[in-house]
């Protein structure tokens, strides 16, 4: 079955630390992945996406096939990157994780 | 361009009784997708129109339904309410042409089923 998964609900850092937020996806065919993000009382919005191998806000992700996984990472977290992340997985139609709440403490 | 929008923000019904969400695409989208949004499940794909036509559908029961306008505009109706469809219900458009699928959200309908 065609699926998105974001296995943490939650994940806490300090500022100024790594951050890799998980993604794998469960699709046989080639996938169009994306990264959208949700600030406190805004929208959801994209940070990126898979094809345009951008780096976003300083965020970046790479598309692993071998272990179907599309993770995002910032070598270094800042406060305002505390949001709600979701990655999203076009397979024809479109498919989204459960989110996974990004806390950056001070 | 104007965004995606959405109306009403804010709605309040009772069990048993219908609502109809609207959704404005961005100009020149013509792809109109509807999720619903929960504390418990995240975000749900409902389904995606495109050119008048239902090209995708999430696995919802029938009571909900959608249609798009010959302007891309979009409709999305629960009927029989019950307490579990008070959710935050997102729509969002795409272009949907030359690779460009990259969806655009509105600011969402709040629905709470008393």
């Amino acid at each position: 079955a065609q699926r998105v998964t974001q296995p943490e609900k939650l994940l806490s850092v300090f500022k100024g630390a790594p951050v890799e937020l998980k993604c794998n996806y469960s699709y046989s065919g080639s996938p169009e992945l994306f990264w959208y993000v949700q600030y406190s009382r805004q929208r959801l919005q994209l940070l990126l996406r898979h094809i345009s191998r951008e780096s976003i806000k300083g965020f970046t992700a790479d598309l692993n096939k071998g272990e179907t996984s599309f993770h995002l990472k910032k070598p270094f977290a800042q406060e305002e990157d505390s949001a709600m992340y979701y990655c999203d997985g076009n397979f024809n139609k479109f498919y989204f994780g459960s989110g996974t709440k990004l806390n950056v403490k001070p | 361009k104007a965004g995606v929008t959405q109306t009403p923000r804010y709605l309040i019904k009772t069990r048993g009784q219908q609502v109809t969400l609207s959704c404005s695409p961005i100009s020149g989208h013509r792809s109109v997708s509807w999720y619903q949004q929960t504390p418990g499940q995240g975000l749900q794909f409902l389904f995606e129109y495109f050119s008048e036509t239902q090209r995708n559908k999430g696995n919802f029961p029938g009571r909900f339904s959608g249609r798009q306008f010959s302007n891309s505009r979009s409709e999305m109706n629960v009927s029989t309410l019950e307490l579990g469809d008070s959710a935050l219900y997102l729509c969002a458009s795409s272009l949907m042409k030359g690779g460009e699928d990259t969806q655009y959200f509105g600011p969402g309908t709040r629905l709470t089923v008393l």
